[in-house]
């Protein structure tokens, strides 16, 4: 079955810096890749996803960049805010097969310093 | 809207006894999933439900039980609970092709004794 890998497990960044969160999946037959933020006391909600067609996908401050070849996918937040601390969750599935059967990472649990 | 609505939201359990966790969407998805959060493991899938009337189990189904008599009601049930299956619960359901997202509930926090 598929394994997804995510690092770090923690992440401190001052508010208005950068914040990188680093995915590997094993399954070469996965195409769907979710990233989920989940805040304290809630379930984990998507904040954006990518499929295996698409190098790169923008939202704003957030960013996801895919590279196949290398089986890693990333997700990248910019001008980070207090808001923005919570824990990330990647996961991966093959989109299609008729549900979305998502193998996540562990997680990282990011803060964000006012 | 409402989404997902999960009950309990917390429950302390003796060991051996029967719980049924339970799952309600109004959103009609066709896909249902049971998912449970353990630190430092992330959410790990135990069942889910492609429409109603299938099932299918997913990484981690041992000791629990699922079914899907209509489109909204997901129920999780662990027939003999143990102290491994102290957890976070989480359901989820997704419009199975059309999207991809999941929405997820808030949770039911059990705790087996």
């Amino acid at each position: 079955g598929e394994n997804v890998e995510q690092h770090p497990s923690t992440l401190s960044v001052q508010e208005g810096d950068s914040a990188v969160i680093k995915c590997t999946y094993s399954d070469s037959a996965s195409n769907y890749f979710p990233w989920y933020k989940q805040e304290l006391g809630k379930g984990p909600q998507l904040i954006i996803d990518i499929r295996s067609n698409v190098g790169e996908k923008k939202d704003q401050r957030i960013a996801v960049t895919l590279n196949k070849t290398a089986k890693h996918f990333s997700l990248h937040i910019t001008e980070t805010q207090p808001e923005d601390s919570a824990v990330y969750f990647c996961a991966a599935s093959r989109a299609g097969a008729g549900s979305y059967q998502l193998t996540f990472g562990k997680g990282t649990k990011l803060s964000v310093i006012p | 809207i409402a989404g997902i609505t999960q009950a309990p939201t917390s429950q302390i359990l003796a060991a051996g006894r029967r719980m049924t966790l339970r799952c309600t969407q109004d959103m009609r998805h066709n896909a249902m999933y049971w998912y449970r959060q353990d630190l430092g493991l992330g959410l790990r899938l135990i069942h889910y439900s492609n429409t109603a009337g299938t099932t299918g189990k997913g990484e981690v189904p041992d000791g629990y039980s699922v079914s899907r008599a209509n489109t909204d009601d997901f129920p999780l049930t662990l027939a003999s609970a143990v102290p491994s299956q102290t957890s976070v619960y989480f359901c989820a359901s997704s419009d199975r092709g059309l999207t991809g997202e999941l929405f997820f509930g808030e949770g039911s926090r059990l705790t087996v004794l």
